[in-house]
């Protein structure tokens, strides 16, 4: 079973139109992050969100955080070809006296010009 | 600062083979680790590192090895390579584990014939 599940899997829309991607899960989490990870690069992290109910803007990136810390959603705003990518969400859990980062298996946003 | 680099970027194997995947970062960072991406399935956590001298098992271990004897390295090893480790393989660092940011390289694209 997948912790975090990420909706949809594959995306392509045209360039100028605003999309929402998921990240779900049944567990809590103490935070998430998103990342971006461009084709023959490793991810690179986008925001954090600690709080139930956060909602942090970047740009036109909007993420939110559920107000349950289980669930996750990236709403773009007028999309542009440089935001194509694979988007990942990312979970922490603490365990004993270490956190356990868990990743989702990702959206591949195309937006084509 | 390079921030965190593999070497190398790409190797074939051959069944049965053995080789070590090298990870470096300048960032003095205490966490460090291994993560393996297949097609679908996401980042898998394979081992990771709270310090030097400390090493741990993640989701999927087997047939890989690890250990931190500096800070600055923590080298995965493979053994006797098998197909099912065909995979891109990247390592990451952070201050320090869970939410906070992970640092990835490159990655390692690995095939096993």
């Amino acid at each position: 079973t997948q912790l975090l599940e990420q909706s949809p899997q594959f995306l392509s829309i045209q360039e100028g139109e605003n999309l929402t991607v998921y990240c779900n899960s049944s567990s809590v989490f103490s935070s998430l992050q998103w990342y971006r990870q461009e084709p023959g690069e490793g991810p690179v992290l986008l925001v954090t969100v600690v709080t139930g109910g956060e909602v942090k803007k970047l740009k036109r990136l909007t993420f939110q955080f559920g107000d349950a810390r289980k669930d996750s959603s990236l709403h773009i705003t007028a999309a542009q070809p440089g935001d194509t990518g694979l988007y990942l969400c990312a979970g922490a859990q603490r365990g004993g006296s270490n956190y356990k980062l868990t990743f989702g298996k990702g959206t591949l946003l195309t937006v084509n010009p | 600062n390079a921030g965190v680099t593999q070497t190398p970027k790409f190797q074939v194997l051959k069944t049965g083979q053995s080789m070590t995947l090298q990870c470096a970062q300048d960032m003095n960072h205490e966490y460090m680790s291994w993560y393996r991406q297949d097609p679908g399935m996401g980042l898998r956590l394979i081992h990771y590192s709270v310090g030097a001298g400390i090493t741990d098992q993640g989701e999927v271990p087997n047939g890989y090895n690890v250990s931190r004897s500096t800070t600055e390295d923590f080298p995965l090893r493979l053994l006797s390579a098998a197909p099912s480790q065909t995979s891109v393989y990247f390592c990451a660092s952070s201050a320090k584990g869970g939410p906070y940011e992970q640092y990835f390289g490159p990655g390692t694209r690995l095939t096993v014939t």
